[in-house]
């Protein structure tokens, strides 16, 4: 069954630390890998996108990595800030349809405080 | 920040009734998405399109249904709405990436 499993599901950091969060699937065959921030009664945001091969990309304050052989994603924050509080979600894309059918994880809830 | 837009933001309405919910999109994508959200769990898609006069189910059931008469514009029409309905709705079209709409939070009373 393909799953995506997000850990942890909710952490707590404190402005200007670092933050990893992870994402562990099952999704065969793999097509791609994108991380999305979802901020509270928004719709998702691309933050990145990866193949298969491809290893980490960065976007601004965020780098995603990826391990196509465990089947492992992290998103990592540097110096977070407040703004950063919002749902992270993982999501992974088939190569067996058309579609391309995305498989979503439930989500990681980050809350910065002062 | 995406061209893709919906409305309402925010509906309360009372069982029994006929709601639409709109979503438009100005970047010429053939494909489009409607996926239903709870608090704090994933995405379950609901119905999408490849194209005008497109429709599928996706793999969450659903009594809503779907229209795609023009490119841009996927409605999404509940003819008797429930309380069970109630959840947050979201559109999305794609090229290269999803790209997601701000969602409307349907309440039914």
């Amino acid at each position: 069954k393909n799953q995506v499993e997000q850990s942890p599901q909710s952490l707590i950091i404190l402005e200007g630390k670092n933050c990893t969060l992870q994402c562990n699937y099952t999704v065969s065959p793999f097509s791609n890998l994108r991380w999305y921030k979802q901020d509270t009664g928004r719709g998702p945001v691309s933050l990145t996108i990866m193949t298969f091969s491809e290893n980490t990309k960065s976007n601004g304050r965020y780098t995603a990595t990826l391990d196509a052989d465990t089947k492992q994603s992290s998103l990592h924050i540097t110096a977070s800030q407040l703004s950063d509080s919002a749902s992270y979600i993982c999501v992974v894309s088939d190569r067996g349809s058309t579609l391309g059918r995305l498989y979503f994880g439930r989500g990681t809830q980050l809350t910065v405080w002062p | 920040e995406a061209d893709i837009y919906q409305t309402p933001r925010y509906l309360v309405i009372g069982t029994g009734k006929k709601i639409t919910l709109e979503c438009s999109q100005t970047m010429g994508h053939d494909k489009m998405y409607w996926y239903q959200q709870d608090p704090g769990m994933e995405l379950h898609l609901i119905h999408y399109s490849y194209g005008v006069n497109s429709t599928e189910k996706g793999d969450l059931s659903s009594e809503s249904t779907v229209s795609r008469i023009r490119t841009e514009h996927f409605p999404l029409t509940l003819e008797s709405a429930r309380p069970s309905h109630t959840s947050q709705y979201l559109c999305a079209s794609s090229g290269d990436t999803q790209y997601f709409g701000p969602g409307t939070r349907l309440t039914v009373l």
